[in-house]
């Protein structure tokens, strides 16, 4: 099984500030990677697949950038509505798997 | 507009069955890939199921799952369905139903569901 590793497992930020969340994956997956956005007690929100390309509706300071075995998901300007925990999942191969998830709080 | 919308979640005996659904809707259903993932109580999330979509006969487990549970898709009715069998404590969740972006699984998960709560417990 592909395992993905996400680091930091949790950070505290700003608003306004740059976040970069890193994800690797233990083989090379291509740019099967997505990332997702979770809510307490909500579904999680699908926010980049192909490891850059943006789902529809998704806010342009939203990015992903990788290929291969590391990747990242940027945002570049955090506003109140973006502290959550956010999940990479690679989808390259059965079985397809997560990483432990980054959980991201206000300073 | 998709909409994925889970029934049939509840309290199950450990040993016992549970069988949850999925109605989809907004989407040519029987042309995408369909999966159920899985989220314990403060837990990350889990994948663990797909089938694949155009009448292709595809279907993948989790090993934590295999054996125990089945998926199945009835492109007549629009649902997805997972039968849970020789329930255990640790399948105790809430699951997710998933529509991928293509029919093979190979696209990522474009939508999901609200979720529906499986409680496994004596």
């Amino acid at each position: 099984d592909i395992r993905m590793t996400q680091s930091p497992s949790s950070l505290s930020a700003s608003v306004g500030d740059r976040v970069t969340i890193t994800c690797r994956a233990s083989q090379g997956i291509g740019n099967y990677l997505a990332w997702f956005q979770q809510k307490p007690g909500k579904a999680p929100k699908s926010l980049i697949y192909a490891a850059s390309r943006l789902q529809n509706g998704v806010p342009s300071r939203f990015s992903g950038s990788g290929s291969g075995t590391d990747f990242t998901l940027t945002i570049s300007s955090l506003q109140p509505e973006d502290f959550a925990t956010y999940y990479c999942q690679q989808y390259y191969i059965f079985p397809l798997t997560f990483g432990g998830g980054t959980n991201m709080e206000i300073k | 507009e998709v909409q994925l919308l889970e029934s049939g979640g509840g309290l199950g005996q450990p040993g016992g069955s549970l069988r949850i659904s999925c109605a989809a809707s907004g989407f040519t259903f029987r042309d995408y890939a369909m999966s159920w993932v899985r989220q314990a109580p403060g837990k990350g999330l889990e994948w663990v199921s797909t089938v694949t979509g155009s009448g292709g006969a595809n279907i993948y487990y989790a090993d934590s799952v295999k054996g125990r549970f089945t998926l199945s898709r009835d492109s007549s009715k629009n649902t997805l369905s997972l039968q849970m069998n020789n329930l255990r404590a640790d399948d105790t969740a809430v699951y997710y139903c998933a529509q991928d972006r293509n029919s093979y699984g190979s696209g990522g998960i474009d939508s999901w569901g609200l979720g529906t709560l499986v409680t496994v417990s004596s």
